[in-house]
């Protein structure tokens, strides 16, 4: 069975900070995504990276995919209250798409004014 | 565009009833999958639906099932309600393999 943990759980910070969200994995996965959920919202979609080592870049988010495509961190820079969400990353087997994705169980953020 | 669209956004049941719900994907879209979401569990597969035939499925007992009709629209049922079940239902519809996906806001279904 194919797990991802994130980490933190939890993280309440203050408007500017930098954060970064992890999620690990002992399996290899062919894709990973990230995505943001607000409450009574489903999942968006926020970047799927696919080649070990990637690195992608959306305004202040930096997403990162690691070499062995176990694992993979998203760095928040200058954080804003609208970041403020349950943060997702989904490991699938292809690349992309929400067919049979794995879910961590995610990173409740809030950001604070 | 219009998005995904999911009815009913709540429900309650019973345990022991049957529960059906509805998953409207965006134009077009010929993909729909489904997911559970619990506090525990966090979100999980439940299966997948690509022009009216059944690709994918998760580890859930057979009381889930679900079915796309030809305008790519999806059901999915549960039947036998356990109290366990009480979830946010969550369906993503996509053009085919590896596209963006894109989620409804879900079905909350409580069962008592």
């Amino acid at each position: 069975t194919q797990l991802l943990e994130q980490s933190p759980q939890f993280l309440s910070i203050q408007e500017g900070e930098n954060l970064t969200v992890y999620c690990n994995s002992s399996s290899v996965f062919s894709s990973l995504q990230w995505y943001r959920q607000e409450p009574g919202e489903g999942p968006v979609l926020l970047v799927t990276v696919v080649t070990g080592g990637e690195v992608k870049k959306l305004k202040r988010l930096t997403f990162q995919f690691g070499d062995a495509r176990k694992d993979s961190s998203l760095h928040i820079t200058a954080a804003q209250t609208g970041d403020t969400g349950l943060y997702l990353c989904a490991g699938g087997a292809g690349g992309g798409g929400a067919d049979g994705l794995t879910f961590g169980k995610g990173t409740h953020l809030i950001i604070q004014p | 565009k219009a998005g995904v669209t999911q009815t009913p956004r709540y429900l309650i049941k019973t345990r022991g009833q049957q529960v059906t719900l509805s998953c409207s994907p965006i134009s077009g879209h010929r993909s729909v999958s489904w997911y559970q979401q619990t506090p525990g569990q966090g979100l999980q597969f439940l299966f997948e639906y690509f022009s009216e035939t059944q690709r994918n499925k998760g580890n859930f007992p057979g009381r889930f099932s679900g079915r796309q009709f030809s305008n790519s629209r999806s059901e999915m049922n549960v039947s036998t309600l356990e109290l366990g079940d009480s979830a946010l239902y969550l369906c993503a519809s996509a053009q085919g393999a590896a596209t963006e996906a894109f989620f409804g806001q879900g079905t909350r279904l409580t069962v008592v």
